[in-house]
């Protein structure tokens, strides 16, 4: 089946440690995003991805870091200097500006 | 810069009446706009999407909205509710003139009452 892959769908992290989300789309699409989304806040975009080895700083890129070494992956880490990492994270993939979206991955701290 | 407002946090109306939610955007340049859903335990879908031409767009499952340039506004409807249409909506803006940035306001609880 096509669509996008995120995992795991729960993920625990422990204080000063990175963590990594997994993202893969096998959708042949050359868009990927990160958003997180905070109960009230909606989504908001951490990063984006337009093509292979490129990459943008969505509206709360501090704390993160990516990498698009495959058009298939988008991975997002989640670095010790997020301070407030428990949300639920979203990715995405675009086709003529309609996102697909995977079925997230919740974050908590322990 | 970029960015959506969705005034109201929670939509209530009943069985067979209209629905409308707001949304208004900002952009520097022209404007891509997007209305998604989010079911209860299921992912974001999207519903429909203006990008030129007519005003109004039709989209899934009834749902349409209308672009108002003049009012920066692009607000959804639905002329007879269902308690199936309760859910989580997002409404999105690209600007065009730029990349492939979209942006998502904070979302509306609607809930339809039988």
């Amino acid at each position: 089946d096509g669509g996008i892959t995120q995992s795991p769908k729960y993920l625990f992290r422990k204080e000063g440690q990175n963590v990594t989300l997994s993202c893969e789309q096998n959708l042949n699409h050359d868009a990927m995003y990160w958003y997180r989304q905070d109960p009230g806040q909606g989504l908001r975009l951490i990063y984006y991805s337009q093509i292979v080895n490129d990459f943008q700083k969505g509206d709360i890129a501090e704390g993160y870091s990516v990498s698009r070494e495959k058009k298939e992956s988008f991975p997002l880490t989640v670095t010790s200097a997020q301070k407030n990492p428990t949300a639920f994270y979203l990715c995405a993939s675009s086709s003529r500006d309609k996102l697909f979206f995977g079925s997230g991955t919740q974050l908590s701290v322990l | 810069a970029q960015s959506v407002a969705q005034p109201e946090d929670q939509v209530n109306v009943a069985e067979g009446n209209p629905l409308t939610v707001k949304c208004t955007y900002s952009v520097s340049g022209n404007p891509y706009l997007f209305w998604y859903v989010q079911y209860p335990n299921r992912g974001l879908q999207f519903l429909l999407k203006y990008i030129t031409g007519d005003n109004l767009v039709k989209g899934s499952y009834g749902f349409e909205a209308e672009f108002n340039k003049s009012q920066t506004s692009f607000h959804l409807k639905k002329p007879s509710a269902l308690v199936s249409d309760s859910a989580l909506y997002f409404c999105a803006v690209r600007d065009i003139t730029y990349d492939y940035k979209l942006s998502f306001g904070a979302g509306t609880t609607v809930t339809v009452r039988a």
